[in-house]
């Protein structure tokens, strides 16, 4: 049974960068006979949900454009978690936001692969607010 | 970006009745290699995460009822509640894994 952890500062100054870490247990993030999307996802208060950025170890990464230039996404296999980043941020990046697995069957089509499919599980999520 | 615009924004539907969700995507999801569509319902309730319901358009998620069905292909698609509980009350929200960026519909709050 896998279990995904967010944790991280709750609140982030205007123009600083947001940190945060999701753990994960259950299931190795650096597994190579599954590859699992290991991803984030935030949600503003009172509205929908959208998608930061996802990697998997088959070598598939991406971000969303609207934020692509502001986020990374990093991993540590030997503590299991992975961390978001995200610079300079504005009250428009308030929001909970969550780690999650995506499934291991990202559609690959000859000129690329993506990475993860639906998903499976989410962690609890972590509420960011940014004010100074 | 692919644009994926649910119908209704909210429901309300009796105890016992069906209540249906659509969800219409701006590009086809059905990709013809493999025969998917690359579709995902999820139920969101306050204060939690979503949680997964189907995927591949129509594959029910282990443990959820047999009354969440999820059907459609290429760029629309319907889940339906054939017999409204009162643990169904809650935000909806279908999701394109097709490509990326990966995207949601805006939702659709459903209630008694």
């Amino acid at each position: 049974q896998v279990r995904l952890q967010e944790s991280g500062p709750g609140l982030v100054k205007p123009s600083e960068t947001l940190s945060l870490t999701c753990t994960v247990s259950g299931v190795s993030i650096g597994s190579t006979t599954k590859y699992w999307g290991w991803g984030w996802i935030r949600q503003a208060p009172g509205k929908g949900l959208e998608w930061i950025g996802t990697f998997d170890y088959s070598g598939s990464s991406d971000y969303n454009p609207s934020l692509k230039s502001r986020v990374s996404i990093s991993a540590d296999t030997s503590k299991n978690e992975f961390s978001l980043k995200l610079s300079s941020v504005t009250a428009a990046d308030t929001a909970v936001y969550f780690c999650a697995r995506q499934g291991d069957q990202g559609r690959c089509t000859p000129a690329i692969c993506y990475p993860g499919s639906h998903v499976d599980s989410w962690g609890q999520g972590i509420l960011v607010t940014v004010s100074s | 970006d692919i644009v994926m615009t649910q119908s209704p924004d909210s429901l309300a539907v009796s105890l016992g009745e069906r209540a249906t969700i659509n969800c219409k995507s701006s590009q086809d999801i059905f990709y013809t290699s493999n025969s998917q569509n690359y579709l995902a319902w999820y139920q969101q309730k306050p204060g939690q995460p979503p949680k997964l319901l189907i995927y591949w358009s129509s594959i029910r998620d282990s443990g959820v009822p047999d009354r969440f069905t999820g059907s459609g292909s290429g760029t629309d698609f319907t889940l339906t509640i054939s017999s409204l509980q009162v643990e169904d009350v809650g935000v909806y929200f279908c999701h394109q894994y097709y490509i990326t960026p990966f995207t949601f519909g805006q939702g659709t709050k459903l209630e008694i």
